[in-house]
Formats: structure tokens, C-alpha cells, sequence
């Protein structure tokens, strides 16, 4: 069951740009996660935000939840070349907890 | 250091020939987790448990079977592996359910 779908596909900038993903979903949530995956290799988690926080910062990340839209973005400012990568969210529905993933944002910076 | 390993990185096999994937994690985690990832299709939850002795199915748990008899390890088994199980393969654990994923690096099966 399908309940992230991340917006867009995949997405092309040149360093220094700001990049922004978005995820929306279907259910009511507990929280909603943001995660990184280098080629092939295991998501790394990068943020949480709960269901009642409309906005969080975590370095060079900013990610946002609107509920009544059942929708977040997340905002990578200053990119580099080291942020290509897939980034995916997760949302656990409220009614039953378990993290579903997305398909992902494949974000690729330029040098 | 804390990590979720997983063993082989790598594995083909043939048809019907039965394998187990292993999970292991030193972080003393409740939640522990499997995920295949398949292009386009984004990662997809196989197995999941809660605690010890305590498993549930997933998304997509048809041709696999899970354990978990101690907290640390949570291997996956194909019983009878067929070619529509070719896929990379993640183990994740967390402190409990919903909280940040801890994942392994990954194993890549490939089914002749």
C-alpha cells in the first residue's frame, strides 16, 4: 500500500541552488521521515517531523508538513555535489504505525 | 559502532534452491525490518517485527518467511527462491515502531 508518493521524479541543478522535494500522502499520520540513499546503498535517516510541528531545521535541510493538505517538502539550500542521491519519505498512517516509503526524488547537483 | 549488518552483500542462485539472508544489529532495537527495493517501484516492506517472537507481514510477503528468536537478529528466508525475487534486498532496525530506520548496506539477489 502506496501511501508517499514524492514529487518529482527525479530533478537536475547546479550547485549552489536550493533544491525542493515533495511527498504527499493519503492517511492521517503520527509523523512523517525524510531519508537519503547513495546508489544502491542502505537510506540514511536524515528527519523526523511530527504530526503537530509544521516546520523543522536540521543544518542545510528544511522540511515543512502541511496536514490539512497531507503533504511535506523537503528544502536542501546551497547544494553540492556530494547531495545526489535518491530521498525518500516515509509516513507511519496512524492507524497502523509501520513506516511506508515513497518511490523516491532522484536529485542529481552539478559541479 | 553501531550498525545493522547484513550477509551476503551479494547472492545468485537458482531456482528453488533455499537461502537465507541474514540481520543482525548491536543497537538493542524492539523494531526490525524487511524491505526490497525494485526499480520504479520504491522500497516495499516485506516482514516486519515488533519483538522477539513477535512477527507480522508486510506489503509483499509472499515467498518469504522471517524469525525472530532474539532481539539482534531477524534473517529472511526464501524457501523455494524464484526469478520475480531478483531485487536488492534491506534489513532496517529502530528503537521502536516509527521511530528513525537504521538500515544495512544491502543485499543484492539475483535468482536464475
Amino acid at each position: 500500500s502506496q501511501q508517499g508518493e514524492e514529487d518529482p521524479q527525479a530533478l537536475s541543478i547546479q550547485e549552489g541552488e536550493n533544491a525542493t522535494m515533495n511527498c504527499s500522502y493519503k492517511t492521517s499520520i503520527n509523523n512523517l521521515q525524510w531519508y537519503r540513499q547513495n546508489s544502491g546503498r542502505g537510506l540514511v535517516h536524515l528527519i523526523l517531523i511530527r504530526s503537530n510541528e509544521r516546520e523543522k531545521h536540521s543544518g542545510r535541510l528544511r522540511v515543512t508538513l502541511d496536514t490539512s493538505k497531507k503533504s511535506s517538502s523537503l528544502l536542501i539550500t546551497a547544494s553540492r555535489a556530494a547531495d545526489t542521491a535518491s530521498y525518500f519519505c516515509a509516513t507511519d498512517a496512524a492507524s497502523q504505525g509501520n513506516l511506508i516509503f515513497g518511490k523516491g526524488t532522484k536529485l542529481s547537483v552539478k559541479p | 559502532e553501531a550498525q545493522v549488518t547484513q550477509n551476503p552483500r551479494y547472492l545468485i542462485t537458482v531456482t528453488g534452491k533455499k537461502l537465507t539472508v541474514t540481520c543482525s544489529q548491536n543497537m538493542n532495537h524492539e523494531y526490525m525490518s524487511w524491505y526490497r527495493q525494485d526499480p520504479g517501484l520504491g522500497l516495499r516492506q516485506i516482514y516486519y517485527s515488533m519483538n522477539v517472537e513477535v512477527t507480522d507481514k508486510g506489503d509483499v510477503p509472499e515467498g518469504y518467511k522471517v524469525s525472530r528468536k532474539e532481539k539482534r537478529n531477524f534473517p529472511l528466508i526464501l524457501e523455494s527462491p524464484s526469478p520475480n525475487q531478483t531485487s536488492l534486498y534491506f534489513c532496517a532496525s529502530s528503537l521502536f515502531l516509527g521511530s528513525p530506520l537504521h538500515f544495512g548496506n544491502g543485499t543484492r539477489l539475483t535468482v536464475t
